[in-house]
């Protein structure tokens, strides 16, 4: 079974600043993929950034990267340089990489609030 | 490319009532699958689909059916709705051969049954 936990129901950053968000996981796929998703107030999902397990080093894309460390279970998202437009909920999602199943399990979500 | 298409956007159903949620792509995805979001949560399975005619359930399939009789359609019904169904619907679909490509997701059904 997957399980992930984000423990942050909420966060505040300045306009400008980095912000990380947390990202915990279990699982016993030998090989998993972890994803990042961006729900703004309109409801819908965006895909941010995806990182595999046997990555060796961290996904980046534009001002987002993923902290990976396997030892310790966990994929946080940094945002870089925030920007007002980044207030939404960030949800943290697993999938297993060698089964047919595919689905995504998610965590509870991160509600970020960007302050000018 | 439309992506992955939802309809309706908005409904409300009386306790009792059936319906569908339907759920388009035009990638030629072969994993298709339904989340509810219920609020304050993270998206859970409902039901998926790995190709035509294949179909399994996930973590909270009760009261809902799928089917899939084509690559393009996955759609979801409510057998009696019943108010603990009142969610935010989101059907999303991906390439099965490599668990690193994302999934995309349709705009979302958001119900209510009162």
């Amino acid at each position: 079974a997957q399980k992930i936990t984000q423990t942050q129901p909420g966060m505040f950053v300045q306009e400008k600043e980095a912000v990380t968000l947390d990202c915990t996981y279990d699982t016993s796929d030998p090989s998993y993929g972890l994803f990042w998703y961006k729900q703004p107030s309109s409801g819908e999902m965006i895909f941010l950034i995806y990182q595999g397990s046997y990555d060796q080093q961290n996904a980046t894309e534009g001002r987002y990267s993923l902290n990976f460390q396997k030892a310790r279970k966990s994929a946080n998202l940094v945002i870089s340089a925030s920007q007002l437009g980044d207030s939404a909920m960030y949800f943290c999602a697993m999938r297993a990489r060698d089964t047919g199943r595919r689905a995504l399990t998610f965590g509870s979500g991160t509600r970020l609030q960007v302050q000018p | 490319n439309a992506g992955v298409t939802q309809t309706p956007k908005f409904q409300v159903l009386k306790t009792g009532q059936s319906m569908t949620l339907q759920c388009a792509q035009d990638m030629n995805h072969e994993y298709m699958s339904w989340y509810r979001q219920d609020p304050g949560m993270g998206l859970r399975l409902i039901h998926y689909s790995v190709g035509a005619g294949i179909t399994d359930q996930g973590e909270v399939p009760n009261g809902y059916n799928v089917s899939r009789s084509t690559t393009e359609d996955f759609p979801l019904r409510l057998l009696s709705a019943a108010p603990s169904q009142t969610s935010v619907y989101f059907c999303a679909s991906s390439y099965v051969s490599d668990g690193s490509q994302e999934q995309y997701f349709g705009p979302g059904t958001r119900l209510t049954v009162t």
